[in-house]
Order: structure tokens, then sequence, then C-alpha cells
């Protein structure tokens, strides 16, 4: 088991670029999120989905799109990218009727200049 | 506004001694509170978790303590290790939603 993987590891985009980061998960874990981690305000919920198909807003979730087409991707997409999205983003996913223990992957550091 | 609230900031403890880390949340709708050890260029990894109809959790060196009626709750680290050191995250949830307080950085000096 590979757990949960995201690619690319560091990227750096101009303002106003687009791009996607994927998420992948091989633990057949229904419930995907994805959260961005900044100095001093720990990890913020960006958006989560709880199947194919079904997708939610978190706590943060402007200049943010995501889909769930199938169980095991969950790709974050930033429409227009702003320096307010430098951040390191993480994602996460949990099996339902568990302990709601989310593994995490190793995330991705992202810089907009 | 974060639901959770976490202190200190960072923290420094002499190998062998005691880190203690608090945090206190509002939403009574929470009813799973883990801890979340983080390394650095690391995701976060989970420690040890509690629910509120247990007012203590032990596993190893690591221990939750937990006030319901205070809506606070702890990690104690007994025996810190210089390998403890790294950052550490409470966090609540109702729905598989996680709500994190902000970190505290710990430092275990040799």
């Amino acid at each position: 088991n590979a757990g949960v993987t995201q690619t690319p590891k560091f990227q750096v985009l101009k303002t106003g670029q687009s791009m996607t980061l994927q998420c992948a998960q091989d633990m057949n874990h229904e419930y995907m999120s994805w959260y961005r981690q900044d100095p001093g305000m720990g990890l913020r919920l960006i958006h989560y989905s709880v199947g194919a198909g079904i997708t939610d807003q978190g706590e943060v979730p402007n200049g943010y799109n995501v889909s769930r087409s199938t169980t095991e991707d969950f790709p974050l997409r930033l429409l227009s990218a702003a320096p307010s999205q430098t951040s390191v983003y993480f994602c996460a996913s949990t099996s339902p009727g568990g302990a709601y223990e989310q593994y995490f992957g190793p995330g991705t550091r992202l810089t907009v200049t | 506004q974060q639901q959770v609230k976490q202190s200190p900031q960072s923290l420094i403890v002499q190998k062998g001694g005691i880190s203690i880390i608090n945090c206190a949340y509002e939403n009574t709708a929470f009813d799973y509170f883990p801890w979340y050890q983080q390394f650095p260029g690391k995701g976060p990894a989970l420690l040890i978790a509690i629910r509120p109809d247990v007012s203590e959790k032990k596993e190893g060196r690591f221990t939750i303590s937990f006030n319901k009626s205070a809506k606070q709750f702890s990690l104690h680290i007994m025996d810190s290790q210089p390998g403890d050191s790294a950052t550490y995250f409470c966090a609540a949830s109702g729905d598989y939603k996680l709500s994190f307080g902000a970190g505290t950085t710990v430092t275990v000096r040799a």
C-alpha cells in the first residue's frame, strides 16, 4: 500500500496561472479532504468528499475547485493563483465507520509569485 | 476564527522531562479529539485520540487528559526524547471534518 500520494512535491506559479494538485489513495477510503497549512494557523479544511461524485466546501474554499470521479483520486484545482494561496497543501483520506483516523499525504509546497 | 485553541506555540524541554500541550474548544458537537504529530517536510500522522466519554487515555509515553465540562484537553509527553521533537496539533471532529489547533513546536534538548 502506498497510502496517500500527492504530486507534485513542489510548485512555483505566477499570479493568474492555474494548476491541479493531484491526490490519490489506495486504501479504498470513501472520505477524502484537502487542507492547507500556514504558519501559526494549523491546518484548514479547503474541500472534502464523502464519496465518488460528492464534494462539499470546507472552511477556506474560495479560489479552489475539486471533483471526485473515482474513489481513488481527489484533485484540487487552483483556478487563478494568487500570492495568498502560497501554502503547503495536504490531502487526507479516512474510512467511515472507523475511528475517524485521517491518513495524510506528504504535501505539496506551492509558491505563487 | 479557529474552533480549537492550542497553547503554547512552542516549548523546549530537557530529555527525560514532561511536555504538556493544552487545547480548548467551544463546539459541544465534537465527539472525537485526536492529536497529530508532524515532522519537518512530512504530513501529520495520528498520534493518539480520545472520545469525550473517557477522561484519560494513555499509549506508551503519551497521555491525553480530557475535561468535558471545561471543554479542554491536553497532551502529556512523559520522559521526552530527542526523537519527540516535532510539531503537535490537537484537533476536534464531529463528522469526519477535522478542526485543528494552531500547533505546538516541541524541542527536546539532549
